[in-house]
């Protein structure tokens, strides 16, 4: 069975600050890796996704994530925080053998702190 | 939020009616999905439909049920026997199948509260 887990509920950090969330994974077989940002009350919207490859993946607005398998973590980061940053950030995570639906952790409340 | 649309944004239901929540997508996109969401407990998955008149359901499907008529469109209608209804309910939908590293794309969501 797939699973993700975001250890933490909350994360705070002050605006310019470089930042982290969080997330590791356990999947039976090789990953394929996602990370989402919602805003209040609207859908989720794709940040960015481990395929293969490179282990550090860009995506939108300046965000990148590490892919480490030993560790089985994919750690979302970004190097200065913007207040407007402020958002619930989703891991997810699908095995590479089938097209399963993504498996979501429980989600990060990121709150930039001006 | 793409090309997939959800309505109503914001739905309110009597004790023991059916609702049905709508989720159409103009994507060509195969797979749909239907995720509900409670405060600190993520997405939890309903049901999913791969192709036209199949589908499967998720972790949580007790009290709901859909259909998959036309490619577009996915419909969740939430029974009178869903214990808890009250939550934000997500669609998303993907590419090919025979893709399988695809991201889901979501829609904006819609707000069931049960009076």
């Amino acid at each position: 069975a797939q699973s993700v887990a975001q250890p933490e509920d909350q994360v705070n950090v002050a605006e310019g600050n470089p930042l982290t969330v969080k997330c590791t994974y356990s999947v039976s077989g090789n990953p394929y890796l996602f990370w989402y940002v919602q805003y209040p009350n609207r859908g989720l919207q794709f940040l960015l996704k481990y395929i293969t490859g490179d282990n550090l993946v860009k995506g939108s607005y300046g965000f990148e994530a590490e892919f480490n398998k030993s560790q089985t973590s994919f750690h979302l980061k970004k190097p200065s925080a913007l207040v407007s940053d402020s958002a619930l950030y989703f891991c997810a995570v699908r095995d590479k053998s089938g097209n399963t639906p993504l498996v979501f952790g429980k989600g990060t409340r990121l709150s930039v702190i001006a | 939020d793409g090309g997939i649309t959800q309505s109503p944004k914001y739905l309110f239901r009597k004790e023991g009616q059916n609702v049905t929540l709508s989720c159409e997508q103009n994507l060509n996109h195969d797979a749909m999905y239907w995720y509900r969401q409670d405060p600190g407990q993520g997405l939890r998955l309903i049901y999913y439909s791969q192709i036209v008149n199949d589908f499967q359901k998720g972790d949580i499907a007790e009290g709901y049920s859909v259909s998959r008529e036309k490619k577009e469109s996915f419909p969740l209608t939430v029974t009178s026997a869903q214990k808890n209804p009250t939550a934000f309910y997500l669609c998303a939908s993907t590419p090919p199948t025979s893709r399988y590293y695809n991201e889901q794309f979501f829609g904006p969501g819609t707000r069931l509260t049960v009076l």
